[in-house]
């Protein structure tokens, strides 16, 4: 079966740095998407990664290792407005997304 | 009105309402998605349609049927829905190339309650 996998939970302090990672088993791959949804929110597009390597979008990063199957969402200078809970989605052999359950960033001051 | 909108953003209805949620999309994008999302699971793709054709059905009830009058309108029309059909309900469009589009842009969810 296809499987994406991602933390629960995860915390981290104001001006701190997170990494939140994404690994994943699906049949094929056609690119992996990063998802930003506040409580109560639609999900917001953060980043897509098809290639291997780091793509840098400001104070987040997204870095994908197609090979070991695996991503992670780098977010620098952590603000109280990042808490909210990152969705990892990958693209299959079909074209279709593979979504995680997603992982709830809590920011503390 | 700018990008995907929802309507209503939240109902509640019994197991034998039909009720009908709408989505608009005023990006100019050629697909349409219907997501559910449940508590601490991941997002599931119900509906897809590309160019108003329904090209994916991912094993819904019948009790959930969509409809795609053109490129900027979706619905879902519910009727004798379960408990456990309770979540929040998603819209989203992208643009699609054949090839499964490019990132998809979400309206701010229906809260469905089945009583």
């Amino acid at each position: 079966g296809q499987n994406i996998d991602q933390p629960t939970e995860m915390t981290a302090t104001e001006g701190a740095i997170v990494q939140i990672n994404c690994t994943y088993q699906t049949s094929g791959f056609n690119g992996l998407f990063w998802y930003q949804q506040h409580a109560g929110e639609a999900p917001t597009f953060l980043s897509y990664n098809v290639l291997d390597g780091l793509e840098e979008k400001g104070r987040f990063s997204s870095f994908l290792s197609r090979s070991k199957g695996y991503s992670y969402l780098l977010l620098k200078e952590l603000q109280m407005k990042d808490s909210a809970s990152y969705l990892c989605a990958v693209r299959d052999s079909n074209y279709q997304l593979i979504w995680g359950a997603g992982t709830k960033l809590i920011i503390k001051p | 009105e700018t990008g995907v909108t929802q309507t209503p953003r939240h109902l509640v209805m019994g197991m034998t309402n039909k009720k009908s949620l709408k989505c608009e999309q005023h990006l100019g994008h050629n697909a349409m998605y219907w997501y559910k999302q449940s508590a601490k699971k991941p997002l599931e793709l119900m509906f897809v349609y590309n160019f108003k054709e329904q090209t994916e059905n991912n094993s819904v009830p019948s009790r959930f049927s969509p409809e795609c009058p053109n490129s900027s309108h979706l619905f879902l029309h519910l009727h004798t829905l379960q408990p456990e059909d309770s979540a929040l309900y998603l819209c989203a469009s992208s643009q699609s190339d054949g090839t499964g589009g490019y990132e998809q842009y979400f309206g701010p969810g229906t809260r469905l309650t089945v009583t």
